[in-house]
Formats: C-alpha cells, sequence, structure tokens
C-alpha cells in the first residue's frame, strides 16, 4: 500500500516550452501533497506544499507564477513549469501525505527534467 | 530556522562493516526525526523514525536513538551488506507544520 507515481519519469523540452509533471496517490487519499525539487548531490528543497481544493503554499524564492501546482484531487497534483530554461533542468520529487497522517509522507520515484 | 546536518559521503564500506552515518539537528520545540533512504534510480523510503526523547526507531538492523541532550539522531547498523548501498537522508518534521527538512544525504557505497 502507499504508493505514490510519478509521470512522466524522464522528460526532455526545448528552452521556452512548459512541462507538465502529474503525483498520483494510487491507494489512499493525499489531503496535502509535496513538491520538492533535488539538485545533483545535494537534499531535496521544498518547493510547495498543496492541499487539496485550495491554492499551493510556495516557500520563499520559489516562483510562483513559474512553478504552477494544482491539486485538483485527493489523488492528484500536478506541477507545470512554465516557460522552462536550462536552470529548470532537476529533478522533481511528489509526495502525498494521507488524510490524517500529517507526519507520513509517501515520495513518488521523481521526474528528470532536461531543459535544452 | 530548523535545520539537518549531516556527516559528507560518500561512505565506502566492505560488506559486514559496522556502519554510523552522524545526523544532528537544531530545532524549535520538540521535533520528530526520521531517516529516509534513496536507493538507485527509486524515490525515497521511510527507514525509521522516532518522535519523542530516547525513542529508538528502528528497521531492516538498522537503528538510531533520539537524543535531545546532544540534538542528535545516528544511524547504524552492525553489519552492512551490499544491497545497503544507497544514498541515507536525515530530517525532521517540527511545529507540527508537516513540513519535511532534510539533511544533504550520505551516499554509503557497500563492497564485497
Amino acid at each position: 500500500g502507499a504508493v505514490v507515481s510519478q509521470h512522466p519519469s524522464r522528460v526532455i523540452c526545448k528552452s521556452g516550452t512548459s512541462v507538465k509533471i502529474e503525483c498520483r496517490s494510487l491507494d489512499f487519499q493525499a489531503t496535502t501533497m509535496f513538491w520538492y525539487r533535488q539538485f545533483p548531490k545535494q537534499s531535496l528543497m521544498l518547493m510547495a506544499t498543496s492541499n487539496e481544493g485550495s491554492k499551493a503554499t510556495y516557500e520563499q524564492g520559489v516562483e510562483k507564477d513559474k512553478f504552477l501546482i494544482n491539486h485538483a484531487s485527493l489523488t492528484l497534483s500536478t506541477l507545470t513549469v512554465t516557460s522552462a530554461h536550462p536552470e529548470d533542468s532537476s529533478f522533481y520529487i511528489c509526495s502525498a501525505s494521507p488524510r490524517g497522517l500529517y507526519e507520513t509522507q509517501y515520495f513518488g520515484p521523481g521526474t528528470r527534467l532536461l531543459v535544452l | 530556522g530548523d535545520s539537518v546536518t549531516q556527516m559528507e559521503g560518500p561512505v565506502t564500506l566492505s560488506e559486514e562493516a559496522f556502519l554510523t552515518i552522524n545526523c544532528t539537528y537544531t530545532a524549535t520545540g520538540y521535533p520528530s526525526l526520521f531517516w529516509y533512504v534513496q536507493y538507485p534510480g527509486e524515490g525515497l523510503q521511510l527507514l525509521l523514525k522516532a518522535t519523542k526523547a530516547d525513542d529508538k526507531g528502528s528497521n531492516k538492523g538498522f537503528e538510531a536513538t533520539y537524543r535531545k541532550e546532544t540534538t542528535s539522531f545516528h544511524l547504524e547498523k552492525g553489519s552492512v551488506q551490499v544491497s545497503d548501498s544507497a544514498v541515507y537522508f536525515c530530517a525532521l518534521v517540527s511545529g507540527g507544520y508537516n513540513k519535511l527538512i532534510f539533511g544533504a544525504g550520505t551516499r554509503l557505497a557497500v563492497h564485497p
């Protein structure tokens, strides 16, 4: 149980285009989903927290207009990187927290984004 | 603000060696502490956790004890295997904010 999937697992896009990454909780309802960014050989940095049906809360320094997050249902959150640039190339990871289990986060396998 | 400091890697060990990965934290209040493991090509998995002082988390032969007096949560295993090769992240959640704060990660390589 407690499986989180991400799609796609890897994406290459041209500079200036937008890319959408999906995060799904497959066997539980996720009140809260989180989006992280992981740089090579570095830790995960929280980008934003999203609660189902409400606007995401972004961490300081994260551009909300560039990283659009939608949490339309209890099993799906999407991250859209708009007008992507090479510096947006990174590993994006989502996690999902089941209803009532606030200290428990289940992580997706991540999405590798390469912007050319 | 809250933070987690881990020993830098990589840590390279022979199979059956003893493992310690140091982790210290800074937090207001009483955080919950976690160790996550990331195997090559996979997402993070919770390895163990402890929610209050003197608690010991354990799983798959790994252990860590929540030491409030030294603000530490060191990860140990008595006999590592090649399959333990991965990146290990120490993390905390504090203040009821449901926000995980990670250390930089420590890469462990175990060779036969």
